[in-house]
Order: C-alpha cells, then sequence, then structure tokens
C-alpha cells in the first residue's frame, strides 16, 4: 500500500535557524507531492505542490521543497524560520495515473519556533 | 466569505447517538473528501465523491455513511457514535488538479 512517513514528529528551533522536514513516500511510479501547513486552530492550506518539471519548487512564505525521485523523497526547506511558522506541517502525495485525486498524508510534523 | 465552510465548527454527543456534519463549498469544484485527523496519524480519508452519483470508500469508512446532496454538499454521518471516533473532522474540495481546499474543521467529541 502506499504510504507517507514524516521522519520529525516534533521540531523545536530558535527563530533565524535554518529548517529541514524530512517526507518519505512508497511509490514508484508517477506522483504529485504536496506540503501543507496548519496554524494553530485553522484549517490546512497549500504550502507548495510538485507535478513536475524543475525538481525544486518554491512556494509560499520562504518555503521550497525537492523532490528527489531517486530517494522517494520530498523534503521542506526554509533558510530561517519565524516565529510565525510554528505549525503542523503534513507532507501529502497523490500517486498513480487514475486521477483519483486521493491524498496520503504523512503524519504530521509539528514545528515550535520560539522567539 | 470563506470557500468550504463546515457545521458544526464543535460538537460534543454521547455515545450511540447519531450525528452528521456538513459541508459546504463555493467553489464549484466536483470533488468532495472527508478526513478525520487524530494526533501523530495525520489525516485518514474516510469517504470521497467525485460527483453526485459517484460516492467512494476511503481507508477508514466503517462506522461512517455520506451523502452528495447536491454539487456543493457533502454530509458525513455517524450513525452510532462511538468514544475513538472523538477526531478533528476536515472536509475538503478539488477540481481535476489535484489540489486540495479545506474547510476549517469540525472537533467531535463522544462521551
Amino acid at each position: 500500500a502506499q504510504s507517507v512517513s514524516q521522519h520529525n514528529h516534533h521540531v523545536i528551533l530558535s527563530e533565524a535557524a535554518s529548517l529541514e522536514l524530512g517526507c518519505n513516500y512508497s511509490y514508484g511510479g508517477t506522483v504529485n507531492l504536496f506540503w501543507y501547513v496548519q496554524y494553530p486552530g485553522q484549517h490546512l492550506q497549500l504550502l507548495l505542490k510538485y507535478f513536475s518539471g524543475d525538481p525544486l519548487v518554491k512556494g509560499i512564505k520562504g518555503f521550497e521543497a525537492e523532490f528527489i525521485k531517486s530517494k522517494f523523497s520530498f523534503n521542506l526547506r526554509k533558510p530561517s524560520v519565524q516565529w510565525s511558522d510554528t505549525a503542523e506541517y503534513f507532507c501529502a502525495v497523490n500517486a498513480g495515473s487514475s486521477n483519483t485525486g486521493k491524498l496520503i498524508f504523512g503524519q504530521g510534523t509539528t514545528l515550535q519556533v520560539k522567539p | 466569505d470563506a470557500d468550504v465552510t463546515q457545521t458544526p465548527r464543535n460538537r460534543i454527543t454521547k455515545t450511540g447517538k447519531r450525528i452528521m456534519l456538513e459541508c459546504s463549498q463555493t467553489k464549484g469544484h466536483d470533488r468532495m473528501y472527508w478526513y478525520r485527523q487524530d494526533p501523530g496519524l495525520g489525516l485518514r480519508l474516510i469517504y470521497y465523491s467525485f460527483d453526485v452519483k459517484d460516492i467512494n470508500k476511503g481507508e477508514i469508512s466503517d462506522g461512517y455513511s455520506v451523502s452528495r446532496q447536491a454539487q456543493a454538499k457533502f454530509s458525513l454521518s455517524l450513525e452510532s457514535a462511538i468514544p475513538n471516533q472523538t477526531a478533528l473532522y476536515f472536509c475538503a474540495t478539488s477540481d481535476r488538479g489535484f489540489e486540495q481546499y479545506f474547510g476549517p474543521g469540525t472537533r467531535l467529541t463522544v462521551t
């Protein structure tokens, strides 16, 4: 079965530190990849997505992610985090050619940024 | 106005009660989804619908049912609520581009 794994469950950083959140998926075919963010008390919002083309994608609020096909990974990065980045981050994958639109989510990573 | 709305936003109910969660969208999307979110488990798909006549089970559909009353409305029912259905429930919509748009969530507590 397809699965998505986020290795870091809880990350604590100081402001201005660099961030990298890991995401790996298990599917050997074509994938569409997403990172969503959930700020405290809010609904999920799309940070960035990868469908094809340049494997380095840039999203909102200074986030970026790199798709490495050989590693089945789609890690999220940000050079310098801010206190306002405190949130839960979800990696999600839409796999296969059936065009079902179904997303499989990772377990989520809680990021706490200390001022 | 929000594109995807959910009612109620919070609900406390007793074991054995029937409860319905409602979702409406103004995005004009054909596809709608219901997820539940549990700490440490991420979001898991309960049901999804590609149009009014096309409803499909997700990975955790047991104990739940859905109704797609119109393109814009997709309701989730718990026929007989049990405590382990306590969770945060999200509705989402999408067009054929895979990106999903989420509602604000319903926090359900079953006592």
